[in-house]
């Protein structure tokens, strides 16, 4: 069956930028809405944004100035990218793929493991 | 941006009970984009109900989801001890795209 795996640095100083990728196996990036969430410690889940399979993305508003998504069909692994990282990014982030396939992205069935990244000089 | 309140924000049962779970929007929701997660300590999310009532694969009966509009709840009958966890439930609408509510912890009593 289909696995995410997030991968990137678990420790991410101030002010520099946080980059994960998501490795898909057991399946295709094709015809998918892939969704990046994280969850700071202690606190509940948010939802940072997703990229199709085209290229095409949604982001949440309130990170929207700092964070890109893009899919390498070739790897079959999409990314995330976050800048001027602040104390508060500090959270395990998770990748995740719906529930169906080239259609809106209302609930996630897969979901990777999950990887804890602290931002700290 | 929609707003998703849980209630109680603790519920403390016993195994073998009944959990009812609430889940109350700041405007109205498609049914089809309310879903429920449960999560486990240092666990993912997993996936219980979605489109408000539809169990996901591999979901025991026991789990139950109804509700329209701006109420929905998540039911749990004949608790079991691995179904102590915190819950979630999450909607797809305008921007931002996916919100959740921040959780009920559902614990041993």
């Amino acid at each position: 069956q289909v696995q995410l795996q997030e991968s990137g640095p678990g420790l991410v100083k101030p002010s520099e930028t946080l980059s994960l990728t998501c490795s898909v196996s057991g399946g295709s990036v094709s015809d998918y809405y892939w969704n990046w969430f994280r969850q700071p410690p202690g606190k509940e889940l948010e939802w940072i944004g997703f990229v199709y399979f085209s290229g095409s993305t949604s982001y949440n508003p309130s990170l929207k100035s700092r964070v890109t998504m893009s899919v390498d069909t070739s790897k079959n692994q999409f990314s995330v990218t976050l800048r001027s990282v602040i104390p508060a990014d500090t959270a395990v982030y998770y990748c995740a793929r719906p529930t169906e396939k080239a259609t809106t992205p209302y609930a996630f069935d897969i979901w990777g493991q999950g990887t804890l990244v602290t931002v700290s000089s | 941006e929609v707003v998703l309140t849980q209630s109680p924000g603790t519920l403390s049962l016993s195994p073998g009970e009944r959990a009812t779970l609430s889940c109350r929007a700041s405007q109205s929701v498609s049914s089809t984009y309310l879903a429920w997660y449960q999560q486990r300590p240092g666990q993912a999310p997993r996936l219980l109900i979605y489109a408000a009532s539809r169990r996901a694969t591999g979901i025991p009966d026991r789990f139950s989801g109804r509700g329209s509009g701006t109420d929905f709840t998540l039911s749990i009958s004949n608790l079991e001890p691995e179904d102590f966890a915190v819950y979630y439930c999450q909607q797809y609408g305008d921007s931002p795209r996916i919100t959740f509510g921040q959780g009920t912890r559902l614990e041993i009593k």
